[in-house]
C-alpha cells in the first residue's frame, strides 16, 4: 500500500487566492482527518469524516477553509481566498475503525 | 474534559543511554493511546499503539507502556542513536469512534 497520499507537497500562493489540498487515503480506511500544524499552536485538528460524511468540523478555524470528501478515496481541503496566517503544514491522515492512525506526508503552505 | 501532556518538552541525552519519555492523560477512560514520531520538516509515524486493554507494546528497541488508572503512559527507548532524535507525541483516543487527543510532543535530541 502506498500510503496515505497527499498533493501538491509545497504550494506557494499570494494573498486572496484559492488554494485546494488533496488526499486519498488508505484503501479500506474509513476515518479521514485534515490537520494543520505550526509552530505557535501544535497540531490541530480541522475536521474529520467517517464513511465520506463529515463528523467535527469544529476545528475549522472560519468560512474561508472548507473540505469535502465526494468518495472513499478522495478528499480536498480549501481555502477561499487565503490569507499569509493561512501559512501552515496540513496533514491529512486516515484510519479504520478503532485502529491506529496514518498520516500522509503534509503539503507545506505558503501564503505571500 | 480530556487533556495529554508531555514533559519535558524537550531532552538531549548522549548516544548509547536508554531513555524515557512521559505521556500522561486527564481521563482514564481511554480506547487507545498512540505514540508517533516526527523527523523534521516531515509527516507522523506511528511508532506504537496500545489498546486500554493493553499494558505494553514493544517493537525493536522501543518499549511503550500504559497505566489508566494514574493516567500515564511512557515510551521507553533503548541504547539510543542519533538517528532517534525528533519529536515525539503521544495521543489518546477516548473512544473508538472518536478523534485522537494529542500532547504537544517532546522533541528529542541525541548527541552523538
Amino acid at each position: 500500500d502506498a500510503g496515505v497520499i497527499q498533493s501538491p507537497r509545497h504550494e506557494v500562493t499570494e494573498m486572496g487566492q484559492e488554494v485546494t489540498l488533496r488526499c486519498k487515503p488508505i484503501s479500506g480506511h474509513d476515518y479521514l482527518f485534515w490537520y494543520r500544524q505550526t509552530m505557535m499552536r501544535g497540531l490541530e485538528l480541522l475536521i474529520y469524516f467517517n464513511n465520506n460524511v463529515p463528523i467535527d468540523d469544529s476545528g475549522m478555524p472560519e468560512d474561508r477553509f472548507s473540505a469535502k470528501m465526494p468518495n472513499a478515496s478522495f478528499s480536498t481541503l480549501k481555502i477561499q481566498p487565503s490569507e499569509p496566517r493561512d501559512s501552515a503544514v496540513y496533514f491529512c491522515a486516515s484510519r479504520p475503525t478503532g485502529y491506529e492512525q496514518f498520516f500522509g506526508p503534509g503539503t507545506r503552505l505558503t501564503v505571500l | 474534559k480530556q487533556e495529554v501532556t508531555q514533559i519535558p518538552a524537550a531532552l538531549s541525552v548522549p548516544e548509547g543511554e536508554n531513555l524515557v519519555l512521559n505521556c500522561s492523560f486527564t481521563d482514564s477512560a481511554i480506547y487507545n493511546l498512540q505514540w508517533f514520531r516526527q523527523d523534521p520538516g516531515k509527516g507522523l509515524t506511528s511508532l506504537l499503539l496500545i489498546q486500554s486493554s493493553q499494558r505494553e507494546q514493544t517493537s525493536g528497541r522501543l518499549n511503550a507502556s500504559l497505566d489508566k488508572s494514574s493516567g500515564r503512559s511512557t515510551l521507553y527507548i533503548a541504547a539510543s542513536q542519533p538517528g532517534d532524535s525528533a519529536t515525539y507525541l503521544c495521543a489518546v483516543r477516548p473512544n473508538s469512534n472518536y478523534q485522537l487527543i494529542w500532547g504537544a510532543g517532546t522533541k528529542l535530541i541525541i548527541k552523538p
